[in-house]
């Protein structure tokens, strides 16, 4: 089946510095890739949407210029938080889709910022 | 009022017992899915439906496009089935989800 890997799986970085996440389609093409945000015992908040070779569209209240979103090819997407701060600390986690043939989640990221 | 209602939150149930999870959903959809996410984090996909019933294993989903309901079923439970269930619907193919709350499942041995 469809396989999207990501890392880092955890991640502890200093206040201040950035951190990025890769998200991989492995065997298959994902023509839109979705980032999430997940709180403790809270549902999945989806942070941005992002087409491969354009502009991710951000969800109101996300704040585009601290969460860079790259998909700069079909099988790629880069999640960078900028700036750390301890309470960007947080569960991230992405999705793709094949044009809506299935969505596949990848593993998540927890990230510590300290 | 959320576009997507999941019930029970919780569920408590012993090994062996059959586990039903609800979903009713209020806006036209293509399709709905069912995920599951462990306590790790990770996310499963189970289901994807956009109509009838479908089945895997121990688990079976089935949805009701006239009533904008649908469940998942767990048949003889098992501690491993232990986990946050979450339904998802999606507007049209491609588009974002939209979540449930989802339902924490727990299977006593």
């Amino acid at each position: 089946g469809a396989v999207v890997s990501q890392h880092p799986s955890r991640v502890i970085c200093k206040s201040g510095t950035s951190v990025k996440i890769e998200c991989r389609s492995l065997d298959f093409q994902a023509t839109t890739m979705f980032w999430y945000r997940q709180f403790p015992k809270q549902s999945l908040m989806l942070m941005a949407t992002s087409n491969e070779g354009s502009k991710a569209t951000y969800e109101q209240g996300v704040e585009k210029d601290k969460f860079l979103i790259n998909h700069a090819s079909l099988t790629l997407s880069t999640l960078t938080v900028t700036s750390a701060h301890p309470e960007d600390s947080s569960f991230y986690i992405c999705s793709a889709t094949e044009a809506g043939e299935s969505y596949t989640f990848g593993s998540g990221t927890r990230l510590t910022v300290v | 009022k959320n576009e997507v209602e999941q019930s029970p939150q919780n569920l408590t149930a012993q090994e062996g017992e059959f586990i039903t999870i609800n979903c009713s959903y209020s806006v036209g959809i293509s399709a709905l899915h069912w995920l599951q996410q462990h306590p790790g984090g990770g996310i499963v996909s189970l289901f994807m439906l956009s109509s009838g019933k479908k089945k895997h294993g121990r688990l079976i989903a089935t949805i009701n496009i006239q009533e904008k309901h649908s469940s998942l079923h767990i048949t003889a439970s098992h501690p491993r089935d232990s986990a946050v269930y979450i339904c998802a619907v999606c507007k049209a193919a491609g588009n974002k989800l939209t979540f449930g709350g989802g339902t924490r499942v727990l299977v006593k041995p």
